[in-house]
């Protein structure tokens, strides 16, 4: 079936190190990943993605890279701050009449200042 | 804040009962997507409707069911509440159905069933 395999599933760093969290999924049709940022006690939140027809998309310190040969994409976070400290979904989503999405299981990362 | 409220933020109920959650989309959304997350299963998709029409399905059980009204508010259907039930269910709303706008989480209601 469909599926999202995502780690590290826990990550440590030290402030001012980079991070990255790989993600591989199973669906080939799959034409949209995105990655979301759970904070304690909040809702997932959007924080960048990328396309099928793309190969990198960078935003400041997040950058995302897509394989789609390979079936990869990762999450690299630059210059982490401890404020970076949360838990990373990836996912993997297609059009199917509506708009289907599956996420991966989840990196918690923890930035230690 | 995303704009996008649910209600109750919590709920503690009895196994075999069934609950009612609500979800308002951000204004000006026409789809509102329903999720489950809990510690053994991650996030998992459940449900997508789009301006009032279901859309999508993913593993939602026979036991959920959902719909969308015509102001675009949303109810999530829980019934013959089990144990494994218990879990944190999260309404998404987005622009349209394309997937070309991002889906923006609301806070979530946190179910207990005991």
């Amino acid at each position: 079936g469909e599926n999202v395999e995502q780690h590290p599933s826990t990550l440590s760093v030290q402030e001012g190190d980079s991070a990255v969290i790989k993600c591989t999924y199973s669906d080939s049709a799959s034409n949209y990943f995105p990655w979301y940022k759970q904070e304690l006690g909040k809702g997932p939140q959007l924080i960048i993605d990328i396309r099928s027809n793309v190969g990198e998309k960078k935003d400041q310190r997040i950058a995302v890279t897509l394989n789609k040969t390979a079936k990869h994409f990762s999450l690299h976070i630059t210059e982490t701050q401890p404020e970076d400290s949360a838990v990373y979904f990836c996912a993997a989503s297609k059009q199917t009449g509506g708009f289907k999405t599956i996420f991966g299981a989840g990196t918690r990362l923890f930035v230690k200042a | 804040d995303s704009g996008v409220t649910q209600t109750p933020k919590h709920l503690i109920t009895a196994t075999g009962q069934r609950v009612t959650l609500r979800c308002s989309p951000r204004s000006g959304d026409l789809s509102v997507y329903w999720y489950q997350q809990s510690l053994d299963q991650g996030l998992q998709f459940l449900i997508q409707y789009y301006n009032g029409e279901e859309r999508a399905k993913g593993n939602i059980l026979e036991r959920f069911s959902a719909q969308q009204f015509p102001d675009l508010h949303s109810e999530l259907n829980l019934s013959s509440l089990e144990l494994g039930d218990s879990a944190l269910y999260f309404c998404a709303s987005s622009e349209g159905t394309s997937g070309k706008g991002e889906q923006f989480f609301g806070p979530g209601t946190r179910l207990t069933v005991l």
